[in-house]
């Protein structure tokens, strides 16, 4: 068990609705990444927060968008769903930002979407 | 532009064999290299990372890597495969001063394990 909880574990909808992921990561970690896990795509960097603020952006769609609250949880909503979003959705936290020895990102179980 | 490229999609070991599981990569800085595991409806978990200090790098279950600047290479290997190694293996970049912190995966490798 990494710590880094996510809910829910699974999530059926429909096309254009819109959905919202959420995580909480491990205690004392400021910084929260979100990752989509996809058949086509592989494992791809979405966005990453650091202490409540936005800090780096990966291949994260405009009909995406995340936000970090002040006890350091996070969401991803993700609007006007398309069957291609199907994915496993990963949330990781880390103490700090950067990539130094200490830095680790550790990883949620995920979440699982099914766009229909 | 920091990319990764993991040589085999699938492979298969007996028991009791060596593992090796291939890895190269580009990188524009110096990277920090990591090597996760995902076993089936898991999340990933580190084996491995590779930060700028010795390039022979020990990781858990047994895992190790080494860091070839020379080869643009971070080969991950195991003595003596478990049954219980039968997962995903995935090669990851990060560069160091690159200014993203998200990690790059490869494409991962299916690691099947005969008995």
């Amino acid at each position: 068990d990494s710590g880094v909880t996510q809910t829910p574990k699974h999530l059926i909808t429909a096309t254009g609705q819109r959905v919202t992921l959420r995580c909480s990561p491990r205690s004392g970690d400021l910084s929260v990444y979100w990752y989509q896990q996809s058949l086509d795509q592989g494992l791809q960097f979405l966005i990453q927060y650091y202490n409540g603020e936005e800090r780096a952006k990966g291949n994260i769609l405009e009909r995406f968008s995340a936000q970090q609250f002040p006890d350091l949880h996070s969401e991803l909503n993700l609007s006007s769903l398309e069957l291609g979003d199907s994915a496993l959705y990963f949330c990781a936290s880390s103490v700090d930002w950067g990539t130094s020895s200490y830095n680790e990102q550790f990883f949620g179980p995920g979440t699982r979407l099914t766009v229909l | 532009a920091q990319s990764v490229t993991q040589l085999d999609s699938h492979v298969s070991v007996s028991e009791g064999t060596p593992v090796l599981l291939r890895c190269n990569y580009s990188s524009s800085y110096s990277p920090s290299l990591f090597w996760y595991v995902q076993h089936p409806n898991k999340g990933l978990q580190l084996l491995l990372k590779y930060t700028s200090a010795a390039t022979l790098v020990k990781g858990i279950n047994g895992f190790e890597a080494e860091f070839k600047k020379s080869e643009t290479s971070f080969h991950l290997t195991k003595p003596s495969a478990h049954m219980s190694d039968a997962a995903e293996y995935f090669c990851v970049v990060s560069e160091a001063g690159g200014g993203a912190d998200g990690l790059t995966f490869g494409k991962g490798t299916h690691l099947i394990i005969q008995p």
